[in-house]
């Protein structure tokens, strides 16, 4: 089974800041990566599809990279609104979540 | 737009099933190109998948649970349902539906993208 593994897993950052969460596979799942938020007490929100294709109704903000093993998610110009936990997700084999990367807005 | 809504009981018994059903609105169980899963959530933990089933019949479970798990389409009533059987308090956890759109499948395996359409999730207790 693919294992995926996401850094940091909580970060705090001010509004307005460039945030980076990482995302890497054990094994190579070419572009079938996914982003999603949660908001605690919500179901998640993909935000990203196939490691850069962002959903409609996605802020610009977001954005993703990567392929093969290892992914990105970037958020220019944090909100508010941001404060959340991001998962990544492998769709290459089966599904498999990362642990998640809780966001603060310090 | 496609919505999705959970239902089934809130409270099971230690050791036996669970069952849960998804239904769905706004567009079809049977339409080409989709999948249908399901993942759930510990208290405080991250998401787990569970399993999923294509549009075509193709079914996926994870690993840890594949001997306890079912999951299937009724296309008569645009549903799809989990059964979880000898549940423990292991298995207490917000439980989710959701689906999204197929890139392809072959040789056993589908490539699919995420899941854009979400239920907004049951709560789940396993307790006497």
């Amino acid at each position: 089974d693919i294992q995926m593994t996401q850094s940091p897993s909580s970060l705090s950052a001010s509004v307005g800041d460039r945030v980076t969460i990482t995302c890497r596979a054990s094994q190579y799942i070419s572009k079938y990566l996914n982003w999603y938020q949660q908001e605690p007490g919500k179901a998640p929100k993909l935000l990203i599809s196939a490691a850069s294709s962002l959903q409609s109704g996605v802020p610009s903000r977001f954005s993703g990279s990567g392929y093969g093993t290892d992914f990105t998610l970037t958020i220019s110009g944090l909100q508010p609104e941001d404060s959340a936990t991001y998962y990544c997700q492998q769709s290459h084999s089966s599904l498999t979540f990362g642990p998640g990367t809780k966001v603060d807005i310090k | 737009q496609v919505q999705l809504q959970e239902s089934g009981p809130g409270l099971v018994k230690p050791s036996q099933t669970l069952s849960l059903t998804c239904s769905v609105s706004g567009g079809s169980v049977s339409r080409g190109g989709n999948y249908w899963t399901w993942i759930r959530q510990h208290p405080g933990k991250g998401l787990e998948w569970i399993g999923y089933i294509s549009d075509s019949g193709n079914i996926y479970y994870n690993a840890s649970l594949r001997s306890r798990v079912t999951i299937s389409v009724d296309r008569s009533k645009n549903q799809f349902s989990l059964t979880l059987s000898s549940v423990t308090a292991a298995d207490t956890a917000v439980y989710y539906c959701a689906g999204g759109a197929l890139h392809y499948c072959a040789t056993g395996n589908c490539y699919a993208y995420g899941q854009a359409y979400w239920g907004q999730g049951t709560q789940v207790t396993v307790a006497s």
